[in-house]
């Protein structure tokens, strides 16, 4: 079993430029969360999917972030313009999550990290 | 709203020696599960061990059990004959049951083992 999919695995670009993270959760999983951890701030939840449509996006921190997920098996998280405090480790997860919510476990990806020069 | 903390930013212990790692949360649910993830350098986020707040028997895998107490709002990790590969950043998380699937982590607690 392949696990939860990123790349890139490292992004270094420059302030303004458009960052494109892609993640492909594992077969089966019906939730997709994408988070974001820096030192600052730890670990924290930007955005999830539930059957490819976005639940809650209450953690995108402002409109430069974007997430799509256009199919079962595909994920963006888009950040344009970048800036350098975007500058984090950027993880997927997914998880399979039976109706009202089950507790089940996410399995992370091996996360993106993004440099913002 | 969910809160966790773990009051501990950093352990070390000599291999071998067993270590526990604290955590409690602020919750007015009922019905939750926690979870402990461990971080190598590398940094991928691996599950540790999880527990469901209606059980009141403490979860194990292994090397790896939890002291569960719900009244207090705790919930430590004790690593049993520690391993230098058990050496990496450990998060406490929380769920809420029924809807939301999402994670609440504390601030981490980096563990040593020292060989």
């Amino acid at each position: 079993d392949a696990g939860v999919i990123q790349s890139p695995r490292h992004e270094v670009t420059e302030m303004g430029q458009e960052v494109t993270l892609r993640c492909k959760p594992i077969s089966g999983h019906d939730y997709l969360f994408w988070y974001r951890q820096t030192m600052m701030r730890g670990l924290e939840l930007l955005i999830y999917f539930n059957n490819n449509v976005p639940i809650d996006d209450s953690g995108m921190p402002e409109d430069r972030f974007s997430a799509k997920m256009p199919n079962a098996s595909f994920s963006t998280l888009k950040i344009q313009p970048s800036e350098p405090r975007d500058s984090a480790v950027y993880f997927c997860a997914s998880s399979w999550g039976s109706s009202g919510g089950m507790g089940e476990t996410q399995y992370f990806g091996p996360g993106t990290r993004l440099l913002v020069l | 709203a969910q809160t966790v903390t773990q009051s501990q930013p950093e352990m070390s212990v000599q291999e071998a020696e067993t270590v526990t790692l604290s955590c409690t949360y602020d919750t007015s649910e009922n019905n939750y599960y926690l979870f402990w993830y461990k971080q190598p350098p590398s940094r991928q986020m691996i599950l540790v061990i999880r527990q469901e707040a209606y059980k009141q028997q403490n979860a194990t895998e292994n090397r790896f059990s939890v002291n569960f107490q719900k009244a207090a709002k705790s919930f430590s990790l004790k690593i049993s004959d520690s391993q230098l590969g058990d050496t990496a950043m450990y998060f406490c998380a929380f769920m809420k049951h029924g809807g939301a699937q999402k994670l609440v982590f504390g601030q981490g607690t980096r563990l040593t083992i020292n060989p």
